[in-house]
């Protein structure tokens, strides 16, 4: 069984550019979750699909950050546009049940905006 | 959702047992205790989970006393590959009813030869 996929692994932008990092999550689990760690700190949880549904979305830093997973199946976190404080790793998870500490997570985004 | 405590970092050595101890004073009824790994240049791993006395898998133990404040996860006989970060977690994510992680700063076990 595959597991979760990110892509890019890496990601260099200016300051003001766009970035779209994708995550595949296990096939058949519905729950996916975005999380970061930025430089020093601990990882944060930003969001979390219950298929294409937004579950919960408090952990979203502002709007410049936007997440969609449209068919319930691989979602997008787009960065626009992005600032240096915005650089750090970005990780995806995913699990078949709702409520689970049991998350699958990927092996994250290394997002660099100089 | 418990705040955690755990050391930020431990040494040992391959083919002992490795024991690190995670506070959580004010964790609540329904919380588990979550223990995630995570190796450089990885997402972290979800290793074992607990709600009191004792859970043994193939990978760890952990241990939680009845008061529940605290909790041990127990790693036996470490190679060079178990270096890594350990998170302790106690109960979930607290805003809004979601169901993210809420990770500390974890304990960095290095494994010497």
């Amino acid at each position: 069984e595959a597991g979760v996929t990110q892509f890019p692994s890496h990601s260099v932008i200016e300051k003001g550019q766009t970035v779209t990092l994708r995550c595949d999550p296990i096939s058949g689990h519905d729950n996916l979750y975005w999380y970061r760690r930025v430089m020093g700190k601990e990882i944060k949880f930003l969001l979390h699909f219950v298929k294409e549904s937004k579950q919960d979305e408090s952990g979203m830093p502002n709007n410049r950050f936007l997440a969609e997973r449209t068919g319930g199946t691989y979602s997008t976190l787009k960065v626009q546009p992005a600032e240096l404080e915005d650089s750090g790793v970005y990780f995806c998870a995913s699990s078949p049940f709702q409520g689970s500490y049991e998350q699958y997570f990927g092996p994250g985004t290394r997002l660099t905006v100089t | 959702l418990a705040k955690t405590t755990q050391p930020i970092s431990m040494d040992s050595y391959e083919g002992q047992e490795v024991n690190i101890t995670c506070s959580h004073n004010n964790i609540a009824t329904n919380d588990y205790i979550t223990w995630y790994q995570q190796f450089p240049s990885q997402g972290p791993r979800f290793i074992i989970q607990g709600y009191k006395t004792k859970v043994t898998n193939e990978v760890a133990s952990l241990f939680i006393p009845a008061d529940r404040k605290s909790s041990t996860l127990s790693l036996p006989r470490v190679s060079l590959s178990d270096t890594a970060v350990y998170y302790c977690l106690a109960g979930m994510y607290s805003g809004g009813g979601a169901d993210g992680l809420t990770f500390g700063k974890g304990t960095h076990l290095i494994i010497q030869p």
